[in-house]
């Protein structure tokens, strides 16, 4: 089995400071998401990636860049956070084929203050 | 997108077979139907998924209305373990080997009492 590893679990950031937010899986997918979650709402779709060096802009994507430099790594950058900014940010791998599965890691959980 | 429908939260009792009804009218034709859950301070969790067959595994048993245009996932004799934010999800896109969107909802929170 693989794993999904979010770092940092939890990232405490200034109003208007550039935030970098990393996810690692051992899986050997291809295809990487960044969801945003808010408390008592759905995910929300920040960016995927499906191979390395690709990106593909999500519902979500203003405010964040992406970066896929390996295929095993998939990082989020918040370019400028908002006060008072809480939410998790959830990473997630999938299977190949045409029925998907994701695995998701723990998340990372942002506070701005 | 097609988009589901699900009710905000439901209650049962362990040991009670559970059913978590989703609605997706406008599902097209090759769209998988997904549930995952969610439990607090982790990530969704894959159950099941289906085309037009029931399925079933280990965690749970999906009935796939004949139309499609609902589905009903069946947790039999749920424990504590079970209590969880449950999501219905389509998949979006088309193609093997294509990245595709998976959005969710806020799914329906099922409370299992001892």
């Amino acid at each position: 089995g693989g794993i999904i590893t979010q770092t940092p679990k939890f990232l405490i950031g200034q109003e208007g400071q550039k935030l970098t937010l990393k996810c690692q899986q051992n899986f050997n997918h291809d295809t990487m998401y960044w969801y945003r979650q808010d408390s008592g709402k759905g995910l929300r779709l920040i960016y995927y990636s499906i191979t390395e060096n690709d990106l593909q802009k999500g519902d979500l994507s203003e405010g964040y860049d992406a970066s896929r430099e390996k295929k095993s790594s998939f990082s989020l950058t918040v370019t400028s956070a908002q006060k008072n900014e809480m939410a998790v940010f959830l990473c997630a791998s999938r299977t190949g084929g045409s029925a998907e599965t994701l695995y998701f890691g723990s998340g990372t959980r942002l506070t701005v203050l | 997108d097609a988009k589901t429908t699900q009710p905000d939260s439901m209650e049962s009792t362990e040991g009670e077979t559970v059913h978590l009804p989703c609605s997706h009218a406008t599902i097209s034709g090759n769209e998988y139907i997904y549930w995952y859950r969610q439990v607090p301070l982790q990530g969704p969790e894959y159950v099941t998924h289906g085309l037009q067959q029931n399925t079933t595994n280990s965690m749970a048993f999906l009935a796939i209305a004949s139309d499609r245009k609902s589905s009903t996932l069946i947790l039999p004799h749920v424990s504590l373990r079970d209590a969880a934010v449950y999501h219905c999800i389509l998949r979006v896109g088309r193609g093997q080997g294509t990245g595709s969107k998976l959005s969710f909802g806020k799914g329906a929170k099922l409370t299992v009492s001892p």
